[in-house]
Parts: C-alpha cells; sequence; structure tokens
C-alpha cells in the first residue's frame, strides 16, 4: 500500500500563514486522490476541516483553505489563532482504499 | 444534522469477536460511500475500510483483511464492522466516518486478557 508523507512538525506564529503538504510514494497528488484533511486536539476526536481536495465543512473556519501544490495535497492556515495548535491528518484514496498520513503537529508560537 | 451513533464496542479477549455498529442520520445515507477508521492509543489515525454505497465494493487495509469484513444496512442507515481474531494491537477507538467526513463519536475496543 501506498505511503503518504507530512511533515512531522510545523510552527507558525499567531496571525501568521503556514502550510501543510501530504504527498503520496505513488508519485503526484491530484483530485482523484480525494485529499482529505482533519484536525485533531488531544483528548478530542478527529473533525474534519476539508473533503475532496477544497471543499469546507459549515464548521471550517475561513482561514483554512485546501489545495493542490507542487504534486502535493496543501492545507493553508492564513491568520493563525492559538486555538489551531493540534495534529493535522491528511488522508488520501487510491481506487477505493485509502492511506493516513502520519500527521503534522503543529505549534502556534 | 448528520448524526453517526456508534456502539459495540468494549473488552474482548484476544482471539474473541466483536461487532461494531454505526447508525447514521441526517442524510441519504444509501448515497455514500462509508468508511472504519481507528487510532490506537498515542498513535495517529488509521484507515480500516471502505464500503461503496451499495456495499458491492469493500476495500480493507491489509492488517486486518481475513479478520474484519465492513457491511452496511441501508434500510436501517446503519454500517457495521465485524471483528473477528482479535489481537491486542487492535486495541484502539473506532470511528466511523462518513464520504463527506461526518465521523462518529468514537467506541473504544480493547483486546486484553
Amino acid at each position: 500500500q501506498a505511503v503518504v508523507t507530512q511533515e512531522p512538525s510545523l510552527t507558525v506564529s499567531p496571525g501568521g500563514t503556514v502550510t501543510l503538504t501530504c504527498g503520496s510514494s505513488t508519485g503526484a497528488v491530484t483530485s482523484g486522490h480525494y485529499p482529505y484533511w482533519f484536525q485533531q486536539k488531544p483528548g478530542q476526536a478527529p473533525r474534519t476541516l476539508i473533503y475532496h481536495t477544497s471543499n469546507k465543512h459549515s464548521w471550517t473556519p475561513a482561514r483554512f483553505s485546501g489545495s493542490l501544490l507542487g504534486g502535493k495535497a496543501a492545507l493553508t492556515l492564513s491568520g493563525a489563532q492559538p486555538e489551531d495548535e493540534a495534529e493535522y491528518y491528511c488522508l488520501l484514496s487510491y481506487s477505493g482504499s485509502a492511506v493516513f498520513g502520519g500527521g503534522t503537529q503543529l505549534a502556534v508560537l | 444534522e448528520v448524526q453517526l451513533v456508534e456502539s459495540g464496542g468494549g473488552l474482548v479477549q484476544p482471539g474473541g469477536s466483536l461487532r461494531l455498529s454505526c447508525a447514521v442520520s441526517g442524510f441519504t445515507f444509501s448515497s455514500y460511500w462509508m468508511a472504519w477508521v481507528r487510532q490506537a492509543p498515542g498513535e495517529g489515525l488509521e484507515w480500516l475500510a471502505n464500503i461503496n454505497e451499495d456495499g458491492s465494493g469493500k476495500y480493507y487495509v491489509d492488517s486486518v483483511k481475513g479478520r474484519f469484513t465492513v457491511s452496511r444496512d441501508n434500510a436501517k442507515s446503519s454500517l457495521y464492522l465485524q471483528m473477528n481474531s482479535l489481537r491486542a494491537e487492535d486495541t484502539a477507538i473506532y470511528y466511523c466516518v462518513t464520504d463527506m467526513g461526518y465521523w462518529g463519536q468514537g467506541n473504544v475496543v480493547t483486546v486484553s486478557s
């Protein structure tokens, strides 16, 4: 099965912008991988921020956006807030199956 | 409002079986793929299985193939995960997830003697 890679950790300043990426061992990530982005805070269930590359839920803060960037899926946070400190996971689909990335621990400092 | 209510978790001995259920409301269940995801203590998320809209297509991660079976009952808007030959490493919180990324509350499964 494919391996999905994410940055293990990133730091962003309050109010700053950061981009998290999600790569695939099989090659470029496309919309056909239906990329998802999830946020998980300690002790809580994950929640979906982005599905199918760039679609947001009603609860997704406007400062989060999803895209494809340089052959990877990307989650951009513009105007980071302290409450955005969390673990972020991406998920890619592969012809029916799916694989999570290892997660990115985002610090807002 | 979309709701996913899970049930069926608990403590089971190694080699035992459990059946997880996920009752869905608030959207047209029969029109969407569904998935099971788990998270072992202190670990990341692991995708386990997908099932397509009518249940004719099922996909599994290698670690559960032959032991876990995903199914659905569209008439009851319910998703299931039959887990057999359970191992200690199957201890985790199990979540049902919709195609659009709605999550259940999670169900704790503990495999221990």
